[in-house]
């Protein structure tokens, strides 16, 4: 059974502050690893994604991959209240069109 | 480009009818997902088709269907509807490849409501 877990949260910062968000996943192989973000009422937009172990930046959001631990995070950086929605991870294991959501992380950022 | 739509937007159902929903991806997408987002279990992958063939099929009961058109349009339809079904079921569209790291959009999502 492959699985993805994420903290529900909600997870608090203040703006201009660093949200770290985790991401944890129950199968090893060849993977590739999606954040996207969820404002309430709307549908999930792409982040960025990632495939393999280290880091890969996009603007203020950085993603990390540690395929030895079965972890993955999205940082982001200077938080804005703006980014306040809920974060999903999800997973392909190299099944075409299927992808494995953990049950997303609840951001708020507060002014 | 335009984006992924889906139609109708809203839906309000009864017990034991049947639904048809409609996703139209982004041009030149050839893969279709579909999803079902419910509070208690989050985002769960329904099926995927690729070039009018289901190509993953997630852990959902056969009152689940779907099929996908040669201009890679696709429909999903629930029959004999229950209450736990009230869902927002959301359609993604990718461009097909086997790649893991081929990305998927999601459309806006019908929300479905069964009394």
């Amino acid at each position: 059974q492959k699985e993805v877990e994420q903290n529900s949260g909600p997870l608090s910062v203040p703006e201009g502050a660093i949200a770290s968000l985790n991401c944890t996943y129950s199968d090893r192989g060849s993977q590739s690893f999606f954040w996207y973000r969820q404002y309430s009422g709307k549908s999930p937009e792409l982040i960025m994604f990632i495939y393999s172990n280290g880091d890969k930046e996009d603007g203020r959001f950085t993603a990390q991959l540690n395929k030895a631990s079965q972890y993955v995070s999205l940082l982001i950086r200077d938080s804005q209240p703006s980014d306040s929605a809920t974060y999903l991870c999800a997973v392909n294991w190299n099944q075409g069109g299927k992808l494995i959501f953990g049950q997303g992380t609840e951001l708020s950022v507060k002014p | 480009k335009a984006g992924v739509t889906q139609t109708p937007r809203y839906l309000i159902k009864t017990r034991g009818q049947q639904v048809t929903l409609s996703c139209s991806p982004i041009s030149g997408h050839r893969s279709v997902s579909w999803y079902q987002q419910t509070p208690g279990q989050g985002l769960q992958f329904l099926f995927e088709y690729f070039s009018e063939t289901q190509r993953n099929k997630g852990n959902f009961p056969g009152r689940f269907s779907g099929r996908q058109f040669s201009n890679s349009r696709s429909e999903m339809n629930v029959s004999t509807l229950e209450l736990g079904d009230s869902a927002l079921y959301l359609c993604a569209s990718s461009s097909g490849g086997r790649a893991s790291t081929d990305t998927q959009y999601f459309g806006p999502g019908t929300r479905l409501t069964v009394l």
